[in-house]
């Protein structure tokens, strides 16, 4: 069955530093992938989308990778603030008919200053 | 502008009631979907409407749960003869889903307690 694996603990680091976020897939073949960030009680807010011909994404602070031989995507954070502390979710589509989300169950990124 | 607006944000109902949430999407928007998180997990895929087509209801429970949506505008998302497994926070998304742009933008969710 399909199957997507975030780090399933919390991630702690130092202000400052990069954060590196992992999403690996089996049983899939996603037309694009997508980051959201998601805060205790509010829906998750869209980073960024990357397409399965594309190898990298970056928007500011952020950037995507995604190998699609690996079945993998990294997402870092560069320059870490204690604001960046939320839950990160990974998810895949295949496009076409529907454009439906599968979602990973998230990584909770905890910035400490 | 506005953006993904959804009602009730709390809803307690009794185990055997039906309860009807709603979703108001981000106006333009063709695409509209459910989800729903338990408490601790991720978001599993309930239904996805995009203009006209027939829905995606390939992510429904049970024959309990049901959609509709008037054009592009408001959905409604009925749950039937509740059961305590149904509490979840319930989150709908829109999306343009023309000219490559695929993002989804999630209201803030209906948290339903099935006592």
């Amino acid at each position: 069955s399909q199957k997507i694996e975030q780090n399933s603990e919390a991630l702690n680091i130092q202000e400052g530093k990069t954060a590196t976020l992992t999403c690996n897939y089996t049983n899939y073949s996603p037309a694009y992938l997508q980051w959201y960030r998601q805060d205790p009680g509010r829906g998750p807010v869209f980073l960024l989308l990357i397409r399965e011909n594309e190898k990298e994404k970056r928007k500011e602070r952020l950037k995507v990778t995604f190998d699609t031989t690996l079945k993998q995507s990294l997402f870092h954070i560069t320059a870490s603030q204690p604001a960046d502390s939320a839950t990160y979710l990974c998810a895949l589509t295949r496009g076409g008919a529907t454009n439906k989300l599968i979602f990973g169950t998230g990584t909770l990124l905890a910035v400490q200053p | 502008g506005a953006g993904v607006s959804q009602s009730p944000s709390n809803k307690v109902t009794e185990k055997g009631k039906d309860v009807e949430l709603r979703c108001d999407p981000i106006s333009g928007h063709t695409a509209l979907y459910w989800y729903r998180q338990r408490l601790g997990q991720g978001l599993e895929f309930l239904i996805y409407f995009q203009g006209n087509s027939a829905p995606d209801k390939s992510g429904l429970p049970s024959d309990r749960f049901s959609a509709e949506r008037t054009g592009e505008s408001v959905s409604t998302l009925t749950i039937q003869r509740t059961q305590q497994e149904d509490s979840a926070v319930y989150l709908c998304a829109s999306s343009l889903e023309r000219g490559g742009s695929y993002e989804q933008y999630f209201g803030p969710g209906t948290r339903l307690t099935v006592t």
